[in-house]
């Protein structure tokens, strides 16, 4: 598709279960984000990748959090034992290249809505 | 941590008055951005400012970057209903990382 693709668009799950996020990135883009977003809060920052490098995992709050990026492309966020504190929208991110420098902008998916019952 | 700190926290304004939002960052950078966001959806980049730019215009929009004092605002000028929306600044984390920081957001209202 042309833009970042989310799925599922909304997930409700009982406390303790697990659950997956997906991501599409952008097609060609090699960095990909994810963020969490609780209800009325800025964005946090959890796992950043970067083409075949290690990935930045310092915003993941537990180790109840993993992400993976298979081929360089589509990522899963998993969430284990889920907690109801885990509530909120799970943003992902992709860009072109190395940002930093060029100053790319990065380019937003829709969100997965997770709410922990 | 966050990178960026927004003020106001919200902003509630008239159409056709300006809106000012204000962001502060605590590391160098080399860029700031700024992102849209309606109802809690996808971010929508508005506009990006080098290290080395004061001032940058885009249509209605106008931003200013004051490296010194580590801040940047945004300004929507004639402002519409349809400006309703958070809108962030983000950086990237100190260092050559491509890792982008948001702030904590300013939600805007604009009443018709």
């Amino acid at each position: 598709g042309a833009g970042v693709s989310q799925s599922p668009s909304n997930k409700v799950t009982e406390k303790g279960k697990d659950v997956e996020l997906r991501c599409d990135p952008i097609s060609g883009h090699t960095a990909l984000y994810w963020y969490r977003q609780s209800l009325g809060q800025g964005l946090e920052f959890l796992i950043y990748f970067q083409g075949n490098s290690a990935p930045d995992k310092s915003g993941l709050p537990s180790d109840r959090f993993s992400a993976e990026r298979t081929g360089g492309s589509v990522s899963t966020l998993t969430i284990q034992r889920t907690q109801q504190e885990d509530s909120a929208v799970y943003l992902c991110a992709s860009s072109p290249g190395q940002g930093y420098y060029s100053g790319n902008t990065i380019y937003f998916g829709e969100g997965s809505w997770l709410t922990v019952v | 941590s966050q990178q960026g700190e927004e003020d106001p926290q919200a902003l509630s304004i008239q159409e056709g008055e300006n809106a000012t939002m204000n962001c502060s960052y605590k590391t160098s950078i080399n860029n700031l951005q700024w992102y849209r966001q309606n109802s809690g959806r996808g971010l929508v980049h508005l506009i990006l400012i080098r290290s080395n730019e004061r001032e940058k215009h885009s249509g209605r929009l106008r931003v200013t970057l004051d490296t010194s004092k580590k801040s940047s605002s945004l300004l929507i000028t004639a402002s519409r209903a349809a400006d309703t929306a958070s809108y962030f600044c983000a950086t990237h984390e100190g260092g050559a990382t491509n890792k982008l920081i948001f702030g904590t957001g300013t939600l805007l209202a604009v009443q018709p």
